[in-house]
C-alpha cells in the first residue's frame, strides 16, 4: 500500500522567514508529486507539481524533489500570515494521469506576524 | 481555466436517505474524475477513478453499491450515497483531470460537506 509521510507540526515560522515542508513516499515507482495548500473547511489548491530530480521554482515556492531518497520538499520564501495553512504532499503513480493521489496527512503551518 | 464545480456545496440528511453529489469541469473535458472523502483532521482518501462512458473503479474497502458512481459525459461525473448513515458524515471532493494531457494533475472541486443524522 502506498504511504506518504509529512510531520504533522505544526511548523511555525517567522513572518518573512523561509518554511520548510518535507514529505516521504514509500512506492518507488511513483512518477509526480504535487503540493496542494488546503485552508479549513476548504478544499486544496494546487501550489507546485515536480515530476523530475532536482528543483522546481514558481514565485516564492521552490519544490525539490529526490526519487532516489524517496523525498520530496517545499521550500516557502518570504513567508507571509496567509500562507498559514495546511499543506498537502500528494503522490501519483505510472498510469499517465489515470490514476488518483495519494496524500499526506499534512503539515499545519503557521507563520507568525 | 480548469474550474471544477460541486453541488450541494453542504447537504443534511436523515439516517437512511440516499444523496446525490455532482462534480462538474466547467471549461474543460475530463476523460477520467476522482472522488476523494476527508474526515475531520485527516487527509484526502481516495475512494473511486471514474472514467467517462465506464465503470468506476474503487479503493479497497469502499462499497460500491453504497457509493454509485456515474459519470456519463466529459464534464460531469455523480455520487451518490444510498442509505447513508451518520458514519458517512464526510467532506466529499471531486476532482477531474485535463483529457488529453500526459500530467496528472488534477483540478479539485470546492467540496460538498455532507451530515447525516
Amino acid at each position: 500500500q502506498k504511504e506518504v509521510e509529512q510531520n504533522s507540526g505544526p511548523l511555525s515560522v517567522p513572518e518573512g522567514a523561509i518554511a520548510s515542508l518535507n514529505c516521504t513516499y514509500s512506492d518507488r515507482v511513483s512518477q509526480s508529486f504535487f503540493w496542494y495548500r488546503q485552508y479549513s473547511g476548504k478544499s486544496p489548491e494546487l501550489i507546485m507539481s515536480i515530476y523530475s530530480n532536482g528543483d522546481k521554482e514558481d514565485g516564492r515556492f521552490t519544490a525539490q524533489l529526490n526519487k532516489a531518497s524517496q523525498y520530496v520538499s517545499l521550500l516557502i520564501r518570504d513567508s507571509q500570515p496567509s500562507d498559514s495553512a495546511t499543506y498537502l504532499c500528494a503522490v501519483g503513480g505510472t498510469g499517465g494521469g489515470a490514476d488518483g493521489l495519494t496524500f499526506g496527512k499534512g503539515t499545519h503551518l503557521i507563520i507568525q506576524p | 481555466g480548469a474550474v471544477v464545480s460541486q453541488h450541494p456545496s453542504w447537504v443534511i440528511c436523515k439516517s437512511g436517505t440516499s444523496v446525490k453529489i455532482e462534480c462538474r469541469s466547467l471549461d474543460f473535458q475530463a476523460t477520467t474524475m476522482f472522488w476523494y472523502r476527508q474526515f475531520p483532521k485527516q487527509s484526502l482518501m481516495l475512494m473511486a477513478t471514474s472514467n467517462e462512458g465506464s465503470k468506476a473503479t474503487y479503493e479497497q474497502g469502499v462499497e460500491k453499491d453504497k457509493f454509485l458512481i456515474n459519470h456519463a459525459s466529459l464534464t460531469l461525473s455523480t455520487l451518490t450515497v444510498t442509505s447513508a448513515h451518520p458514519e458517512d458524515s464526510s467532506f466529499y471532493i471531486c476532482s477531474a483531470r485535463l483529457a488529453g494531457g500526459y500530467t496528472d494533475t488534477q483540478y479539485f472541486g470546492p467540496g460538498t460537506r455532507l451530515t447525516v443524522l
